[in-house]
């Protein structure tokens, strides 16, 4: 596709219930990266991948969250038994597996959590 | 952790030259600024971004200082639609990890 595509754009779910983000990355590039953002917050650094693997997943703020990706295209974030704090704006990005480039974020999708 | 210092807010008058400033003061030889900009309730979009030598694209220039420890980002002409918050970031240029880390950014308003 021609730009980062992110699925759902919107996600309300109830306390305690597992949810998956979907993101599909512009073709060809091979670095992912998540970032959730908080109402009136700054952007917050969940995990990257270059390719299938993550070697920064840092940001990850609970055992809750993890990520995978596969065939080193779309990603899947899941937050499992859901919590009203992890209501926020999930972004992901994606950039050529190199230094010098340029990184292309989603729309995003707006979770809320009730 | 953000490595740059941005002042939290700027006014620019519409039609008028904008250089918001960044203070990058550690920068290693081996990292890029970076410029993007977040208008409300959008993902964060991509400006400019150089490592030693001035840049410019269709949207920006970026002014980097000899010493590499601070830049400015020029939008020569400043509309309505440039209200955002923009973002200062440095990144490595070689390595195993290209991760983007945001701060907080500098809000810019363009007032009529």
């Amino acid at each position: 596709g021609a730009g980062v595509s992110q699925s759902p754009s919107n996600k309300v779910t109830e306390k305690g219930k597992d949810v998956e983000l979907r993101c599909d990355p512009i073709s060809g590039h091979t670095a992912l990266y998540w970032y959730r953002q908080s109402l009136g917050q700054g952007l917050e650094f969940l995990i990257y991948f270059q390719g299938n693997s993550a070697p920064d997943k840092s940001g990850l703020p609970s055992d809750r969250f993890s990520a995978e990706r596969t065939g080193g295209s779309v990603s899947t974030l899941t937050i499992q038994r859901t919590q009203q704090e992890d209501s926020a704006v999930y972004l992901c990005a994606s950039s050529f597996g190199q230094g010098g480039t340029e990184a292309f974020f989603g729309q995003g999708t707006r979770l809320t959590v009730v | 952790d953000a490595k740059t210092t941005q002042p939290p807010s700027m006014d620019c008058a519409e039609g008028r030259a904008a250089n918001l400033p960044c203070n990058h003061s550690t920068i290693s030889g081996n990292e890029y600024v970076y410029w993007y900009r977040q208008i409300h309730s959008q993902g964060p979009q991509y400006i400019i971004h150089g490592l030693k030598n001035n840049e410019t694209n269709e949207m920006a220039s970026l002014i980097i200082t000899e010493d590499r420890k601070s830049s400015t980002l020029i939008l020569p002409h400043a509309t309505l639609r440039d209200t955002a918050v923009y973002y200062c970031i440095v990144r490595v240029s070689s390595g195993s990890n290209y991760k983007l880390t945001f701060g907080k950014g500098t809000l810019l308003t363009v007032n009529p």
